[in-house]
C-alpha cells in the first residue's frame, strides 16, 4: 500500500476555495510538498513545507501541516478553471515518496 | 534560466528491446532522480544520482539502470522491456543530494509494444 494517501477527486466551483487532504504516515519525514501536473506534463512544484513548520502561505496557496494526525492540506483560495489539474502530496524521507493523487475539477 | 529537459518525449518499443532516456538538469544542479510514473503504481522513485555517483535506489529490477556525467546530465536505461514497463518517465533535478526542492522535467513517454 502507499505510504501517503489523497483522495482521488475533488470538483469545485470558480471562485470557490478547493481543500485538498492528504495523510503520511513517517512521522521523520523532513519536508512536504505539493505537485501540480496538468495533461501531458510533468510535475510543477507548487509549495513544500518543512516539519517543524505549522503553516505556510504563499498567494492563493495555504499549507497546513497537523504533525500529531500526520495530515496536511492545501488550500487554495479563489480557484480558477487553470487550477483543474492533478494534486500530489509527497513527503521527502530517504527518498521521493508520492501519493495518488487528487484530480481536482473546476466547474465555472 | 532553462528547465529540466528530458529526451525524447515519446518512444514506442517492442517487449525484449532496451531503451535509453536522457535527462538535462537545470543549469548548476548536480543531483537528479529519475521517476516512473503508471496509472495502476502511482509515481515510484527509480533512482538518484550526484557526483556521478548513485546515491539511492528504489525497488525496482536490475534490468532498470542509470548514470550521470561529469556535466550532470543522466542517462537511465531499461533493458528486456516488458509490457509493464509502459509509463511516463520522470526525471528531476535539484542543486545537491538531499536538497529539499526537485524540479521535473516533462517526462518521456515509453509505450512498450
Amino acid at each position: 500500500g502507499e505510504d501517503v494517501e489523497q483522495s482521488l477527486f475533488l470538483s469545485v466551483r470558480e471562485g470557490d476555495s478547493s481543500v485538498i487532504n492528504c495523510t503520511y504516515t513517517d512521522s521523520s519525514s523532513t519536508y512536504l510538498y505539493w505537485y501540480k501536473q496538468e495533461p501531458g506534463a510533468g510535475l510543477q512544484l507548487l509549495t513544500y513545507i518543512f516539519s517543524n513548520m505549522d503553516m505556510k502561505q504563499d498567494q492563493r496557496l495555504t499549507v497546513l501541516l497537523n504533525k500529531k494526525d500526520k495530515h496536511l492540506s492545501l488550500r487554495i483560495a479563489d480557484t480558477q478553471t487553470g487550477d483543474s489539474a492533478i494534486y500530489f502530496c509527497a513527503e521527502m524521507r530517504h527518498d521521493m515518496r508520492f501519493g495518488a493523487g487528487t484530480r481536482l475539477t473546476v466547474k465555472p | 534560466k532553462a528547465g529540466v529537459t528530458q529526451t525524447p518525449r515519446y518512444l514506442i518499443k517492442t517487449r525484449g528491446q532496451q531503451v535509453t532516456l536522457s535527462c538535462s538538469p537545470i543549469s548548476g544542479h548536480r543531483s537528479v532522480s529519475w521517476y516512473q510514473q503508471t496509472p495502476g503504481q502511482g509515481l515510484q522513485f527509480l533512482f538518484e544520482y550526484f557526483s556521478e555517483t548513485q546515491r539511492n535506489k528504489g525497488n525496482f529490477p536490475g534490468r532498470f539502470s542509470g548514470r550521470q556525467f561529469s556535466n550532470s546530465r543522466s542517462e537511465m536505461n531499461v533493458s528486456t522491456l516488458e509490457l509493464g514497463d509502459s509509463a511516463l518517465y520522470l526525471c528531476a533535478s535539484s542543486l545537491a543530494f538531499g536538497e529539499e526542492t526537485q524540479y521535473f522535467g516533462p517526462g518521456t513517454r515509453l509505450l512498450v509494444l
